[in-house]
């Protein structure tokens, strides 16, 4: 497709299960994102890949997140022992470069409740 | 240090009638400022930018924003604003001095415009 895809676009877990999300981006970007999007706040960033390089790990919010991104396209972030605080929206990003906006596109999200 | 502040959760405004959302900011180099939007059921895209130049930046869909640094803001405008302008909108802002930054995001504002 033409844009970003994640699966699945709706998540509903019991506590302390591990799940796992995932994103598909626009062909040819080498920079990914993850961010987060609770009611009420705006996006948190996550995590971000540029190319081959170390991820930027900075803002995931405990040792219980985690993301990879294979052949430098498809992303997963894993989420383990999941807490009712991990409930959002999580949405993925790419661009052609890293910091390169204009050519940012968001997919859907995928919308995790907890329970 | 970076943020960006939404005052207004929620904006209400007349079809026909001129809009304005706000944005403050906050950051130690030079802001690099965004807006985006999000449409019900659609993904976050990008709205317009300021980087350097011209205070005064057009966007999609007719919108504007005004850089103003004395008062560190980049209000959202449009002077005639349609029904199919209902979203939340997101203000955005990175520091363009820092190689390493990332884009950080305020909390949204919802607009909405009654017929």
């Amino acid at each position: 497709g033409a844009g970003v895809s994640q699966s699945p676009s709706n998540k509903v877990t019991e506590k302390g299960k591990d799940v796992e999300l995932r994103c598909d981006p626009i062909s040819g970007h080498t920079a990914l994102y993850w961010y987060r999007q609770s009611l009420g706040q705006g996006l948190e960033f996550l995590i971000y890949f540029q190319g081959n390089s170390a991820p930027d790990k900075s803002g995931l919010p405990s040792d219980r997140f985690s993301a990879e991104r294979t052949g430098g396209s498809v992303s997963t972030l894993t989420i383990q022992r999941t807490q009712q605080e991990d409930s959002a929206v999580y949405l993925c990003a790419s661009s052609l470069s890293f910091r390169d906006e204009e050519t940012q596109y968001f997919g859907p999200g995928t919308r995790l409740l907890v329970l | 240090a970076q943020s960006v502040a939404q005052p207004e959760d929620q904006v209400n405004v007349a079809e026909g009638n001129p809009l304005t959302v706000k944005c403050t900011y906050s950051v130690s180099g030079n802001p690099y400022l965004f807006w985006y939007v999000q449409y019900p059921n659609r993904g976050l895209q990008f709205l317009l930018k300021y980087i350097t130049g011209d205070n005064l930046v057009k966007g999609s869909y007719g919108f504007e924003a005004e850089f103003n640094k004395s008062q560190t803001s980049f209000h959202l405008k449009k002077p005639s604003a349609l029904v199919s302008d209902s979203a939340l909108y997101f203000c955005a802002v990175r520091d363009g001095y820092s190689s390493a930054s990332k884009i950080i995001f305020g909390s949204g504002t919802r607009l909405s415009i009654r017929p």
